[in-house]
């Protein structure tokens, strides 16, 4: 069981490249959802899924793309990179998408360093 | 709104004592969860322990345990018996209920760096 797998572990990107972020979970979750984590601004939810083809935006949108078309999965993309978008990415996964009172363990994978010059 | 306050940004400890790090929460939930993860050097973000609110006794995982008084709305983390690996930060958290426009993200405290001194 390898639990929330994220590849790269870092990266480097130039203003106005492409990529993705590659996200995956052994644990059958429902709820998949990427954080960015900022000094002095905490971990901000970016966007999130709650099951195979359903995607949401969170508190931080603007710039990414995801898709889910299977549980396993959730590819975060970075449409235009910037220097804003300079941080470390994690991906979390739970069983579902809060539990009737919040109660659903999230796990989260190892993170992605990202640079963007 | 839900809000959680850890108010020591950091706290040293001698090894292989034990260690309370503060948690308060605000919510108007009757029922509800919290947690604790662990933030190393290395960057990742690892679960340590969970409280649920209608628990009626206090969570215990290995060398760590979470004293939560319901009427302080306090959560606290206690790690005994510290090691030098305990070196991290950490972080506090409860869980937006999903739904009614609610994303069902995890709420963070500021979180507290605690280093483990030989």
């Amino acid at each position: 069981n390898a639990g929330v797998t994220q590849t790269p572990k870092f990266q480097v990107l130039k203003t106005g490249q492409s990529m993705t972020l590659q996200c995956a979970q052994d644990m059958n979750h429902e709820y998949m959802s990427w954080y960015r984590q900022d000094p002095g601004m905490g971990l901000r939810l970016i966007h999130y899924s709650v099951g195979a083809g359903i995607t949401d935006q969170g508190e931080v949108p603007n710039g990414y793309n995801v898709s889910r078309s299977t549980t396993e999965d959730f590819p975060l993309r970075l449409l235009s990179a910037a220097p804003s978008q300079t941080s470390v990415y994690f991906c979390a996964s739970s069983y579902g998408a809060s539990g009737v009172y919040g109660t659903d363990t999230q796990y989260f994978g190892p993170g992605t360093r990202l640079t963007v010059l | 709104a839900q809000k959680i306050t850890q108010t020591q940004p950091g706290m040293f400890v001698q090894e292989k004592e034990a260690v309370t790090l503060d948690c308060t929460y605000d919510t108007s939930d009757q029922s509800y969860g919290l947690f604790w993860y662990k933030q190393p050097s290395s960057g990742e973000m690892i679960f340590l322990i969970y409280q649920g609110s209608y628990d009626e006794q206090n969570a215990t995982e290995g060398r760590y345990s979470l004293n939560f008084q319901k009427a302080r709305k306090s959560a606290n983390l206690v790690i005994s018996a510290s090691q030098l690996g305990d070196s991290a930060m950490y972080f506090c958290a409860m869980r937006e209920v999903y739904g009614s426009g609610n994303t069902g993200k995890l709420i963070f405290g500021q979180g507290t760096t605690l280093q483990v001194k030989p």
